[in-house]
């Protein structure tokens, strides 16, 4: 069964500290690994996205870093701000498999002053 | 990034009724999609919405219960058939243009009374 497993379930960090979130996945064939961020009420908004031949992406304050050994992918928020508060959710999709994307279970992300 | 729309944006029904969803993208699009959000949960893929086709259906849902069509490359709706209280949930469409991202509308939030 293709899977993809999230850590943690929420993650509370102090303003302007570093936000950490794992995902790990089983099937080899993925090879296009997305993160998206949802506020309440709304749909989830494509964040960030990484493909295996990179080890590391980064743009602006969020940053993928990818393990393709060990099947891991993260997602790095430096400065993390009150404003990033949300609920981010990691994926992976086969290219040519119909773009279906797979979820992870999500991380509720609090930032606090 | 293509934008996309879903009406209605809510919806109250009562048991045994249908809804049918409409989604629109502001630009001609290979592939939609439709998925399911628990209240707090991740997000399952329900179908592909083939364009000239019938849909492309995900373990777990058949046509009788949620029957899409998409009679074109920017429009595509989805019917949930004779609902029950347990088909309360968050439903969106997503779009790709052939290449991986997928972008999200903002959902339907649907209350089987």
């Amino acid at each position: 069964q293709q899977q993809v497993k999230q850590s943690p379930q929420s993650l509370i960090v102090q303003k302007g500290g570093i936000s950490i979130i794992n995902c790990a996945y089983e099937n080899t064939a993925f090879d296009y690994f997305p993160w998206y961020q949802q506020f309440p009420g709304k749909g989830p908004a494509l964040l960030i996205a990484i493909r295996p031949d990179v080890s590391e992406k980064k743009e602006g304050r969020f940053t993928i870093s990818f393990n393709k050994s060990a099947k891991q992918f993260s997602l790095h928020i430096m400065d993390s701000q009150p404003g990033d508060s949300a609920t981010y959710f990691c994926a992976a999709s086969i290219t040519g498999g119909g773009n279906k994307l797979t979820f992870g279970t999500g991380t509720q992300l609090k930032v606090e002053l | 990034s293509a934008v996309i729309s879903q009406k209605p944006s809510r919806d109250i029904c009562q048991r045994g009724t249908s809804l049918t969803i409409q989604c629109q993208v502001d630009s001609q699009v290979t592939m939609m999609f439709w998925y399911r959000q628990q209240p707090g949960q991740s997000l399952t893929l329900i179908a592909t919405a083939n364009q000239g086709s019938e849909a492309t259906y995900e373990s777990g849902f058949v046509i009788d219960k949620f029957p899409i069509s998409r009679p074109n490359l920017t429009f595509s709706t989805l019917t949930v058939s004779n609902m029950s209280p347990e088909d309360s949930s968050i439903y969106l469409c997503s779009s790709s243009a052939g290449y991986n991202e997928q972008f999200f509308g903002p959902g339907t939030r649907l209350t089987v009374l």
